[in-house]
């Protein structure tokens, strides 16, 4: 079956610091790939998505490369902010299907 | 900017009841989908609904659930019957639905719900 692995939370870093969150995942075909993001109070948020392998998604300093090697979709930020604390979430989607397949989200938190 | 709206976002029922949950997607979106979330556990896929049916519908969405579209601006999930375990965070989401092929309508994005939270007692 299809799976998303992601490191487990809360990940709290100092503002400013370089932000790493892993995401791996299983699939039966040929998934395209997405980060969500929800702020408190507010629904999933699509951050960035790629759909094919070395595809890079990018969105608000945030960045994740479609590695089919490795199958992975790791998320970065070079600087991050208070703003930015979250729960971010992983997910696929195969060819075909209407669901998406989400990790279980981590919990980000950002300290001034 | 449209955003997808769900009624009520905290929702405490006794088991063996019934409960709506009621979600207004973007106005224009054609296709619908309902997620749920056990606390601690993952964002599970539930059902999708478009051209006013079930397209697409996982192992959890079982006859204790139904989904409807009653007017042309909330869509809907109804649990019978609740169970301890259908506590969760239910999610709704809508997607544009007008691609030009059924791939193309299968790759756009979903835009989520703030969610309802669900207590069974």
């Amino acid at each position: 079956g299809n799976s998303v692995t992601q490191m487990e939370g809360p990940v709290t870093l100092s503002e400013e610091a370089f932000l790493t969150i892993n995401c791996t995942y299983t699939a039966t075909g040929y998934p395209s790939l997405f980060w969500y993001v929800q702020y408190p109070g507010e629904g999933l948020q699509l951050l960035l998505k790629a759909t094919k392998a070395d595809d890079k998604g990018s969105n608000k300093g945030f960045e994740a490369t479609y590695r089919k090697e490795t199958t992975s979709f790791h998320l970065e930020k070079g600087s991050v902010q208070v703003s930015d604390s979250a729960v971010y979430f992983c997910a696929l989607r195969i060819g075909g299907a209407d669901g998406l397949t989400f990790g279980k989200g981590t919990h980000l938190i950002i300290q001034p | 900017e449209p955003e997808v709206t769900q009624t009520p976002s905290h929702q405490v029922t006794q088991m063996g009841q019934e409960v709506i949950l009621r979600c207004v997607p973007i106005s224009n979106h054609l296709y619908f989908y309902w997620y749920r979330q056990i606390l601690g556990q993952k964002v599970e896929f539930l059902v999708s609904f478009y051209n006013n049916e079930i397209s697409e519908k996982s192992e959890i969405f079982d006859d204790q659930f139904s989904v409807e579209r009653p007017d042309g601006s909330n869509f809907t999930l109804k649990i019978r019957s609740t169970k301890l375990e259908d506590s969760a965070m239910y999610f709704c989401a809508s997607s544009d639905g007008r691609g030009p092929t059924t791939v193309t309508v299968k790759q756009e994005t979903q835009y989520f719900g703030p969610g309802t939270r669900l207590l069974v007692l």
